[in-house]
């Protein structure tokens, strides 16, 4: 079945980098993007920005323009999100979700298929 | 960016109820609204996309409506399973945005 297998939790100190990975199965990986999107504890749910695996093109929200990189492996299906000099802010469930599109327009689209989430917690 | 305000923010029903929430965004998203549900510890899941188009699976008793800034998700008979946290997205711009969520708690 069609599904996203995210990296176990982690724990990092204030300015140090996580990277959460997110495998893809089920579907041809380079056929769909990938968004990222993160939720504080108890909070709501925050776009982080969006990957083309076939292409590597991105697209980052500009308030973390500057500190996420979001990276594939094609031969592993596989989409990376690397973010960096982290802050106790930053501490949150990381989602990745496929992008679906149902039209012809790039507006056209949904998160149809999520990771079940990566806690990250950071704190010294 | 455009903002998405959910109402209400929580909300109190009992099983057999029709619910509805709202969703208003901050300038005109023509009908690029989706609606997803997600129960504590869990990935949201999508339930309508399109502002009225019903997710493969997803139970008829769910609807949406509505097109530009207000758009409404309604569920016709409150069933034990929904009682979890509707959220709103628009995918008309960039940044993606979400609304902040409406909780739906048991009467």
């Amino acid at each position: 079945q069609v599904q996203l297998v995210q990296s176990g939790a982690e724990v990092k100190k204030p300015g140090a980098s996580v990277k959460v990975s997110c495998k893809a199965s089920g579907y041809t990986f380079t056929s769909y993007d990938i968004n990222w999107v993160r939720q504080a504890t108890g909070q709501g749910l925050e776009w982080m920005g969006w990957m083309n695996p076939n292409s590597g093109n991105t697209g980052y929200a500009q308030k973390f323009q500057g500190r996420v990189t979001m990276t594939r492996n094609t031969s592993i299906s596989t989409a990376y999100m690397e973010l960096s000099s982290l802050r106790s802010e930053d501490t949150a469930v990381y989602y990745c979700a496929r992008r679906r599109q149902y039209g012809y327009s790039s507006s056209s689209e949904v998160m149809d298929v999520w990771g079940k989430g990566t806690t990250v917690t950071v704190s010294s | 960016d455009i903002q998405m305000t959910q109402s209400p923010s929580s909300l109190s029903a009992s099983v057999g109820d029709r619910v509805t929430i709202t969703c208003r965004a901050s300038q005109s998203i023509s009908s690029y609204l989706n609606w997803y549900q997600q129960k504590p510890g869990k990935a949201p899941k999508l339930l309508i996309y399109a502002a009225s188009s019903l997710q493969s699976g997803v139970p008829s008793r769910f609807s949406g409506s509505g097109s530009g800034t207000d758009f409404t998700l309604t569920i016709s008979s409150l069933q034990p399973e929904d009682f979890a946290t509707y959220y709103c997205q628009q995918s008309y711009s960039t940044p993606r945005s979400f609304g902040q969520g409406t909780k739906l708690e048991i009467k």
